[in-house]
Protein backbone atom coordinates (compact mmCIF):
# COMPACT_ATOMS: atom_id res chain seq x y z
CA UNK A 1 0.00 0.00 0.00
CA UNK A 2 1.62 3.23 -0.99
CA UNK A 3 1.45 5.82 1.22
CA UNK A 4 0.85 9.43 1.21
CA UNK A 5 3.12 11.82 3.67
CA UNK A 6 2.49 15.54 3.84
CA UNK A 7 4.42 18.20 4.87
CA UNK A 8 4.52 20.58 6.88
CA UNK A 9 1.08 19.17 8.99
CA UNK A 10 0.46 22.90 9.71
CA UNK A 11 1.62 26.08 7.80
CA UNK A 12 1.25 29.93 8.94
CA UNK A 13 1.78 32.45 5.92
CA UNK A 14 0.34 36.03 5.26
CA UNK A 15 -1.89 37.43 2.11
CA UNK A 16 0.58 38.09 -0.31
CA UNK A 17 2.99 35.25 0.34
CA UNK A 18 4.01 32.02 -1.40
CA UNK A 19 2.77 28.66 0.18
CA UNK A 20 4.79 26.10 -0.83
CA UNK A 21 3.42 22.46 0.21
CA UNK A 22 4.62 18.73 -0.35
CA UNK A 23 3.25 15.31 -0.73
CA UNK A 24 5.82 12.41 -0.77
CA UNK A 25 4.63 8.88 -1.96
CA UNK A 26 6.19 6.04 -0.23
CA UNK A 27 7.19 4.34 -3.62
CA UNK A 28 6.72 6.08 -6.97
CA UNK A 29 3.23 7.14 -8.48
CA UNK A 30 4.28 7.98 -11.45
CA UNK A 31 2.34 11.45 -12.04
CA UNK A 32 -1.20 10.06 -10.60
CA UNK A 33 -0.98 12.58 -8.23
CA UNK A 34 -4.25 14.62 -7.42
CA UNK A 35 -4.76 17.83 -4.77
CA UNK A 36 -7.34 18.97 -3.30
CA UNK A 37 -8.96 22.26 -0.81
CA UNK A 38 -11.09 21.62 1.98
CA UNK A 39 -12.40 24.88 3.46
CA UNK A 40 -14.15 24.26 7.21
CA UNK A 41 -17.90 22.68 6.51
CA UNK A 42 -17.47 22.06 2.38
CA UNK A 43 -16.82 19.32 0.73
CA UNK A 44 -13.04 19.28 -0.78
CA UNK A 45 -12.93 21.03 -3.78
CA UNK A 46 -10.29 19.24 -6.87
CA UNK A 47 -7.65 21.70 -7.80
CA UNK A 48 -4.66 19.97 -9.66
CA UNK A 49 -4.76 16.63 -11.12
CA UNK A 50 -1.68 14.69 -12.78
CA UNK A 51 0.54 16.50 -10.92
CA UNK A 52 0.31 19.96 -12.89
CA UNK A 53 -2.76 20.08 -14.56
CA UNK A 54 -5.46 22.46 -13.04
CA UNK A 55 -9.08 21.72 -12.86
CA UNK A 56 -11.62 23.35 -14.42
CA UNK A 57 -11.75 27.17 -13.28
CA UNK A 58 -8.70 27.00 -10.54
CA UNK A 59 -6.94 30.43 -10.25
CA UNK A 60 -3.72 30.37 -11.92
CA UNK A 61 -2.35 31.11 -8.63
CA UNK A 62 -2.30 27.47 -8.14
CA UNK A 63 0.09 24.79 -9.47
CA UNK A 64 1.46 21.49 -9.15
CA UNK A 65 4.99 20.13 -10.28
CA UNK A 66 6.42 16.58 -9.48
CA UNK A 67 6.55 13.32 -10.65
CA UNK A 68 7.12 9.91 -9.13
CA UNK A 69 7.70 10.13 -5.41
CA UNK A 70 7.76 13.92 -4.50
CA UNK A 71 5.17 16.48 -5.28
CA UNK A 72 4.57 20.00 -4.79
CA UNK A 73 1.59 22.34 -4.38
CA UNK A 74 2.48 26.06 -5.01
CA UNK A 75 0.09 29.24 -4.14
CA UNK A 76 1.47 32.21 -5.70
CA UNK A 77 0.37 35.49 -3.33
CA UNK A 78 -2.54 34.18 -1.13
CA UNK A 79 -5.57 35.35 -0.97
CA UNK A 80 -7.49 35.31 2.00
CA UNK A 81 -9.96 32.63 0.42
CA UNK A 82 -6.77 29.88 0.00
CA UNK A 83 -6.53 29.89 4.01
CA UNK A 84 -7.48 25.85 4.06
CA UNK A 85 -6.78 22.52 4.30
CA UNK A 86 -5.02 20.64 1.50
CA UNK A 87 -4.82 17.29 0.58
CA UNK A 88 -2.79 15.12 -1.95
CA UNK A 89 -4.58 11.98 -3.27
CA UNK A 90 -2.61 8.65 -5.60
CA UNK A 91 -3.68 6.54 -7.26
CA UNK A 92 -2.24 3.58 -9.55
CA UNK A 93 -3.18 3.12 -13.07
CA UNK A 94 -6.69 3.56 -14.24
CA UNK A 95 -9.15 1.67 -13.55
CA UNK A 96 -7.14 1.68 -9.77
CA UNK A 97 -8.05 -0.40 -7.12
CA UNK A 98 -7.63 1.79 -4.13
CA UNK A 99 -6.94 5.78 -3.31
CA UNK A 100 -5.18 7.05 -0.89
CA UNK A 101 -4.93 10.59 0.88
CA UNK A 102 -2.31 12.11 2.24
CA UNK A 103 -3.13 13.63 6.09
CA UNK A 104 -3.27 16.76 4.96
CA UNK A 105 -1.56 20.16 5.27
CA UNK A 106 -3.76 23.13 7.14
CA UNK A 107 -2.83 26.35 5.97
CA UNK A 108 -3.33 29.30 8.42
CA UNK A 109 -3.49 32.71 8.57
CA UNK A 110 -0.09 34.32 10.10
CA UNK B 1 -23.21 19.37 -11.14
CA UNK B 2 -25.19 18.40 -7.88
CA UNK B 3 -24.57 15.63 -5.84
CA UNK B 4 -26.79 15.64 -3.15
CA UNK B 5 -26.85 12.96 -0.07
CA UNK B 6 -28.74 11.24 2.27
CA UNK B 7 -29.26 8.32 5.01
CA UNK B 8 -27.37 9.22 7.24
CA UNK B 9 -28.20 9.27 11.45
CA UNK B 10 -27.85 7.71 14.53
CA UNK B 11 -26.83 4.00 14.75
CA UNK B 12 -26.00 1.27 17.03
CA UNK B 13 -22.69 -0.42 16.84
CA UNK B 14 -23.00 -3.92 14.64
CA UNK B 15 -26.20 -2.31 12.34
CA UNK B 16 -26.81 -1.51 9.28
CA UNK B 17 -27.63 1.76 6.97
CA UNK B 18 -27.80 2.51 3.53
CA UNK B 19 -26.76 5.87 2.35
CA UNK B 20 -28.11 6.99 -1.23
CA UNK B 21 -26.53 10.00 -3.38
CA UNK B 22 -28.75 11.46 -5.81
CA UNK B 23 -27.12 13.05 -9.46
CA UNK B 24 -28.53 16.23 -11.25
CA UNK B 25 -27.16 18.11 -14.25
CA UNK B 26 -24.56 15.36 -14.68
CA UNK B 27 -24.66 12.41 -17.08
CA UNK B 28 -24.55 10.02 -14.01
CA UNK B 29 -24.26 6.71 -16.12
CA UNK B 30 -20.75 7.74 -17.72
CA UNK B 31 -19.11 8.39 -14.82
CA UNK B 32 -17.05 6.29 -12.20
CA UNK B 33 -18.76 7.23 -8.49
CA UNK B 34 -16.69 6.94 -5.23
CA UNK B 35 -17.30 6.99 -1.60
CA UNK B 36 -15.28 8.84 0.50
CA UNK B 37 -15.62 9.71 4.33
CA UNK B 38 -13.86 11.96 7.16
CA UNK B 39 -14.11 11.23 10.62
CA UNK B 40 -14.74 14.26 12.64
CA UNK B 41 -11.87 16.45 12.66
CA UNK B 42 -9.90 13.92 10.56
CA UNK B 43 -8.43 13.30 6.92
CA UNK B 44 -9.99 11.78 3.88
CA UNK B 45 -10.61 8.09 3.39
CA UNK B 46 -11.60 6.71 0.14
CA UNK B 47 -13.75 3.84 0.73
CA UNK B 48 -15.42 2.29 -2.17
CA UNK B 49 -16.28 3.40 -6.06
CA UNK B 50 -17.57 1.57 -8.86
CA UNK B 51 -18.36 2.31 -12.94
CA UNK B 52 -21.56 2.86 -14.93
CA UNK B 53 -21.45 -0.62 -15.28
CA UNK B 54 -20.82 -2.46 -12.39
CA UNK B 55 -17.71 -3.77 -13.68
CA UNK B 56 -15.46 -2.10 -11.95
CA UNK B 57 -15.92 -2.15 -7.70
CA UNK B 58 -13.38 -2.10 -5.56
CA UNK B 59 -13.29 -1.10 -1.58
CA UNK B 60 -10.99 -0.09 0.83
CA UNK B 61 -9.73 -2.97 3.25
CA UNK B 62 -11.11 -1.09 6.29
CA UNK B 63 -14.47 -1.70 4.32
CA UNK B 64 -14.17 -5.02 2.87
CA UNK B 65 -16.97 -7.25 3.06
CA UNK B 66 -19.19 -5.42 5.09
CA UNK B 67 -20.01 -2.73 2.78
CA UNK B 68 -21.90 -3.11 -0.51
CA UNK B 69 -21.64 0.03 -3.32
CA UNK B 70 -24.41 0.03 -5.69
CA UNK B 71 -26.06 2.33 -8.48
CA UNK B 72 -29.38 2.67 -10.16
CA UNK B 73 -27.93 4.39 -13.43
CA UNK B 74 -31.99 5.53 -14.11
CA UNK B 75 -32.83 7.03 -11.14
CA UNK B 76 -29.31 9.00 -11.14
CA UNK B 77 -28.60 7.71 -7.65
CA UNK B 78 -25.41 5.66 -5.65
CA UNK B 79 -26.06 3.75 -2.95
CA UNK B 80 -24.11 2.65 -0.28
CA UNK B 81 -25.63 -0.31 2.22
CA UNK B 82 -23.22 -0.36 5.39
CA UNK B 83 -23.82 -3.37 7.72
CA UNK B 84 -21.80 -4.23 11.01
CA UNK B 85 -21.36 -0.81 11.69
CA UNK B 86 -18.60 0.08 14.16
CA UNK B 87 -17.53 3.55 16.33
CA UNK B 88 -14.73 3.81 14.22
CA UNK B 89 -17.41 4.31 10.88
CA UNK B 90 -18.65 7.84 12.40
CA UNK B 91 -17.58 9.97 9.90
CA UNK B 92 -19.02 12.02 7.31
CA UNK B 93 -19.98 10.34 3.85
CA UNK B 94 -19.56 12.41 0.70
CA UNK B 95 -20.36 10.88 -2.74
CA UNK B 96 -18.20 11.85 -5.76
CA UNK B 97 -17.90 11.84 -9.59
CA UNK B 98 -14.40 9.76 -10.04
CA UNK B 99 -11.99 10.39 -13.06
CA UNK B 100 -8.75 9.35 -14.18
CA UNK B 101 -8.19 13.42 -12.87
CA UNK B 102 -9.62 12.01 -9.43
CA UNK B 103 -12.24 12.84 -7.24
CA UNK B 104 -14.07 16.29 -9.76
CA UNK B 105 -17.72 16.38 -8.20
CA UNK B 106 -18.47 16.15 -4.67
CA UNK B 107 -21.60 16.34 -2.58
CA UNK B 108 -21.84 18.34 0.64
CA UNK B 109 -21.96 14.61 2.96
CA UNK B 110 -24.42 13.20 5.29
CA UNK B 111 -23.40 12.15 8.65
CA UNK B 112 -23.32 8.84 10.25
CA UNK B 113 -22.79 8.28 13.76
CA UNK B 114 -22.12 4.93 15.13
CA UNK B 115 -22.97 4.97 18.99
CA UNK B 116 -25.01 3.19 22.16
Amino acid sequence: EIVLTQSPATLSLSPGERATLSCRASQSVNSYLAWYQQKPGQAPRLLIYDASNRATGIPARFSGSGSGTDFTLTINSLEPEDFAVYYCQQRSNWPPKVFTFGQGTRLEIK
Amino acid sequence: VQLVESGGGLVQPGGSLRLSCGASEFTFSDWYMSWIRQAPGKGLEWISYMDGSGTYIYYADSVKGRFTISRDNAKKSLFLLMSSLRAEDTAVYYCAGTSSRGFDYWGRGTLVTVSS
